[in-house]
């Protein structure tokens, strides 16, 4: 399968620790896309990466998050402090953005995290 | 800013029947796109259907289609002869840079 893929696909943490998840995007892609998705709404956009730049962060993502993509290949995001509002899916996407027109984004299966 | 309603949280079709999902945006751009997204239970997200802002023709992708209507801001999209495959929840996005979603509609098909 070569699809994006998202490690893990469930953690379970208690308030306060760290966790980190990774992301691999579809190869050749340039684009990888963080999303939050919590029950019962549709994904919020977090961030995303041309390659290895991040090119904006959406003020969801408070100081406590942070990504990486440091090769321009798989990213991590990882989330600092875990609190119970942290409790979501967190989709990756990826898409091949050629400098203009459309890129179509292709999602991961996400990681579900629990914050007890 | 960008948003996107879908007034229907759940709908629910019969099998081989037609449904309608509906999804309003607010923008005042005029260049963007339009996506409606499946995502089934315990699976990832896929692509429907994608309408350009700039074409005035509506999208048509097999059994999905949807009605743009640019002025209203409006952006429905119609199943037809749905199918048990079709259960999922469905997304309405806007994308002018970064991708806006609605709540979702979760649909439901009767066999």
């Amino acid at each position: 399968d070569t699809g994006v893929s998202q490690d893990p696909r469930h953690k379970i943490t208690k308030r306060g620790q760290n966790v980190t998840f990774r992301c691999d995007p579809i190869s050749e892609h340039n684009r990888l896309y963080w999303y939050r998705q919590t029950l019962g709404q549709g994904p919020e956009f977090l961030t995303y990466f041309q390659n290895e730049a991040q090119l904006e962060k959406s003020r969801l993502l408070s100081d406590r998050f942070s990504a990486e993509r440091p090769k321009g290949s798989f990213s991590t995001l990882e989330i600092q402090r875990t609190e119970q509002g942290d409790s979501a899916m967190y989709l990756c996407a990826s898409s091949l953005y050629s400098g203009s027109g459309y890129n179509e984004q292709f999602f991961g299966p996400g990681t579900r995290l629990t914050v007890l | 800013a960008q948003t996107v309603t879908q007034s229907q949280p759940e709908m629910s079709v019969q099998e081989a029947e037609t449904v309608t999902l509906s999804c309003t945006y607010d923008t005042s751009e005029s260049d963007y796109y339009l996506f409606w997204y499946k995502q089934p239970p315990s699976r990832q997200m896929i692509l429907v259907i994608r309408q350009e802002a700039y074409k005035q023709q509506n999208a048509t992708e097999n059994r999905f289609s949807v009605n743009f209507q640019k002025a209203a801001k409006s952006f429905s999209l119609k199943i037809s002869d749905s199918q048990l495959g079709d259960a999922a929840m469905y997304f309405c996005a806007y994308r002018r840079n970064d991708m806006r979603f609605g709540a979702g509609t979760r649909l439901t098909v009767k066999p």
